[in-house]
């Protein structure tokens, strides 16, 4: 399995930038970075992925380094709704059609008022 | 609005019961996940089926068996409950996957406690 590393817990101000690092030194030429992440007491969600530009949509923006070895996602402006544990994926096949999410330990965001 | 529905928020059983998790999704997606979820060692793949009456294998199968018999249905089932089976548990569903990779949806996962 493809490893991500991510600092295990940060902390932020409300309507500040957050920056959440990830290094995936091993990946591989043609594997995706995602990432999700989990509110407390709730599935994983969805937030953004991406190959090699950077990414962005209404939850947050994606900047991967040119050599693909790390990651950050960027949340514009904190809410107290963003604490959450955040988790920076490289998914692995399992066959073809199907792949699977393998989580590391996560980043776990708090968010101060 | 995506849905998968796990059927039990919060569940106690007793060991040696068998324990039936069940979930369902409104997508008429492909592929079904059953995952658990413990402190200290994140989220863990248990079975996955990607058709109707087709399953797989993750990474922690042992005590655990699935069932397909709908594509919107994927069941969970502990033959024999123990107390290391304590956990929370996630079901997901996805698109059979493009290149890339499709979103992976997840419930609100179920908290079974075996007393």
């Amino acid at each position: 399995d493809a490893k991500t590393t991510q600092p295990n817990s940060m902390e932020s101000n409300e309507e500040e930038p957050v920056h959440l690092p990830c290094n995936h030194s091993t990946i591989s030429g043609t594997d995706y970075i995602h990432w999700y992440r989990q509110l407390p007491s709730q599935g994983p969600e969805y937030v953004i992925h991406g190959l090699t530009s950077n990414v962005n949509n209404r939850m947050a923006s994606l900047a991967i380094a040119e050599d693909r070895k790390s990651s950050t996602l960027i949340l514009h402006r904190a809410t107290l709704r963003d604490a959450a544990v955040y988790y920076c994926i490289l998914r692995d096949f399992i066959i073809q059609g199907a792949q699977k999410l393998v989580f590391g330990q996560g980043t776990r965001l708090t968010i101060n008022p | 609005d995506v849905k998968v529905t796990q059927s039990s928020r919060y569940l106690v059983k007793r060991t040696g019961e068998k324990v039936f998790l069940e979930c369902v999704q409104d997508m008429d997606h492909e592929n079904m996940f059953w995952y658990r979820q413990d402190p200290g060692l994140g989220l863990r793949l248990i079975y996955f089926s990607y058709d109707v009456k087709m399953k797989e294998k993750g990474d922690i199968p042992e005590g655990y068996s699935v069932s397909r018999e709908k594509k919107e249905r994927f069941s969970l089932i502990l033959e024999s409950a123990s107390t290391n089976q304590t956990s929370m548990y996630l079901c997901a569903s996805s698109l059979r996957d493009s290149f890339s990779g499709n979103t992976i949806y997840f419930g609100e996962g179920s908290w079974l406690t075996v007393v």
